[in-house]
């Protein structure tokens, strides 16, 4: 079956740091998205993306966050000057048939 | 607004038993889905469920929809050991490839 990449898996970055997290969403897929999930809380929703631009953002999604689908396949999430609070794992998900989201991995994001 | 919140937030059963998991929510809604987290991992799409249906099953789910009341409830029966994780309801509001929101989860232990 087809599967959301991410990578890495794991990122360690000092506070002030700019990150890149990356994504292969299912190739057919036309709609992405960016959450959050924070250790044992709930997935926040922080950007969906379509046709090279995005369509919704949330609250969290701020003036540090961007995303960019620099190719055919990758779609990236970068946090410019990560802040403590930016701890959290990351997901990308892909919008297929039917509205049904297919998650990546995650990246455990660690900001020192 | 916080959209989806489940209850019980954990549910601890033993290996046969049903497990019933319940999801309320605020605002109105084109489908909510239920979504399966092992730990450490990614979310995993288990059943959609429309606004004009009242109930599906796949396998050993079920799933309930009360529009009136707001509210779904997921059923597992016969657990397994391997039923053992976190499972999640998300609205999406318009069908239209928008965000699904996401509750906090409810996390389910099913003893051997």
């Amino acid at each position: 079956e087809p599967e959301v990449t991410q990578t890495p898996s794991h990122q360690v970055t000092q506070m002030g740091q700019e990150v890149i997290l990356r994504c292969v969403p299912i190739s057919n897929h036309l709609y992405f998205y960016w959450y959050r999930q924070i250790l044992g809380q709930k997935v926040e929703f922080l950007v969906s993306f379509y046709n090279n631009e995005i369509s919704e953002k949330s609250e969290i999604f701020d003036d540090q966050f961007s995303v960019e689908r620099p190719d055919g396949s990758n779609f990236t999430l970068k946090i410019r000057s990560t802040k403590l609070e930016d701890s959290a794992m990351y997901f990308c998900a892909s919008r297929g048939a039917l509205g049904k989201l297919f998650f990546g991995s995650g990246t455990q994001l660690s900001v020192l | 607004s916080q959209q989806g919140e489940e209850d019980p937030q954990a549910l601890s059963i033993q290996e046969g038993e049903n497990a019933t998991m319940n999801c309320s929510y605020k605002t109105s809604i084109n489908n909510l889905q239920w979504y399966r987290q092992n730990s450490g991992r990614g979310l995993v799409h288990l059943i959609l469920i429309r606004s004009n249906e009242r109930e599906k099953h796949s396998g050993r789910l079920r799933v309930t929809l009360d529009t009136s009341k707001k509210s779904s409830s997921l059923l597992i029966t016969a657990s397994r050991a391997a039923d053992t994780a976190s499972y999640f309801c998300a609205t999406d509001a318009t069908g239209a490839n928008s965000k699904l929101t996401f509750g906090k989860g409810i996390t389910l232990s099913v003893r051997p």
